[in-house]
């Protein structure tokens, strides 16, 4: 069965930092990982999906790696704003099911 | 359009009352999931829709009941819940629940309450 962890379970920063978020999973056998964030009491925004073949994703100041082999996934913040401040999810789609499953989240606080 | 919404915002409901909860996307996705999700907690999966039909339902109690009327809908019918089961209740949609490109858009969420 799957296992989806995340470290560290909490982070906070000086504004201006680049920082990195890790996610680990126990089956290589992915279709895909897709990383979020939420805000608290609300809704997850999809970040950034990575397929199986691919090794990253850039978008904006956000770089998403994955190495299968080792399972594990990280998602790089360049130069954090108070903004960014949220839980940030990891979400790993299986060979076996139809569904995610989810890591238990960094919740990250960038202060000013 | 590119967002799932869900009606209502906020729910408070009685443990004999029945109510339901809308989840609506216009993505052309033909997959639609239910999670529940506690506070500090990841986003549990409670249903999976796959082209209107429930393809994955993980154990979840008989109280709740999931609905696909069309592709672009999905209910999620309340009847006789329990406190613990007060939580926040996310929608997702995805392009096909099987293909390697699935990304999950979610809506923003019902914060139902159970009395």
């Amino acid at each position: 069965k799957q296992e989806v962890t995340q470290i560290p379970a909490a982070l906070s920063v000086p504004e201006g930092e680049n920082l990195v978020l890790n996610c680990s999973f126990t089956d290589s056998a992915i279709y895909n990982l897709q990383w979020f964030r939420q805000d608290p009491g609300k809704g997850l925004t999809s970040l950034l999906l990575i397929q199986s073949s691919q090794r990253e994703q850039t978008s904006g100041r956000l770089n998403a790696s994955l190495d299968k082999s080792s399972g594990r996934s990280t998602l790089y913040i360049a130069a954090s704003q108070p903004g960014d401040s949220a839980t940030y999810l990891c979400a790993v789609k299986d060979n076996y099911g139809q569904n995610f499953v989810f890591g238990p989240g960094t919740r990250l606080s960038v202060l000013p | 359009d590119t967002e799932v919404t869900q009606t209502p915002k906020h729910l408070v409901m009685g443990m004999t009352n029945k109510k339901s909860l809308k989840c609506e996307q216009h993505m052309g996705h033909r997959a639609m999931y239910w999670y529940k999700q506690k506070a500090k907690k990841p986003p549990e999966l409670m249903f999976v829709y796959s082209y209107e039909k429930l393809s994955i339902n993980e154990s979840v109690p008989s109280r709740f009941s999931p609905e696909c009327p069309n592709s672009s809908l999905l209910n999620l019918h309340l009847h006789a819940l329990q406190p613990e089961d007060s939580a926040l209740y996310l929608c997702a949609s995805s392009r096909l629940s099987g293909s390697n490109d699935n990304e999950q858009f979610f809506g923003p969420g019902t914060r139902l309450t159970v009395l």
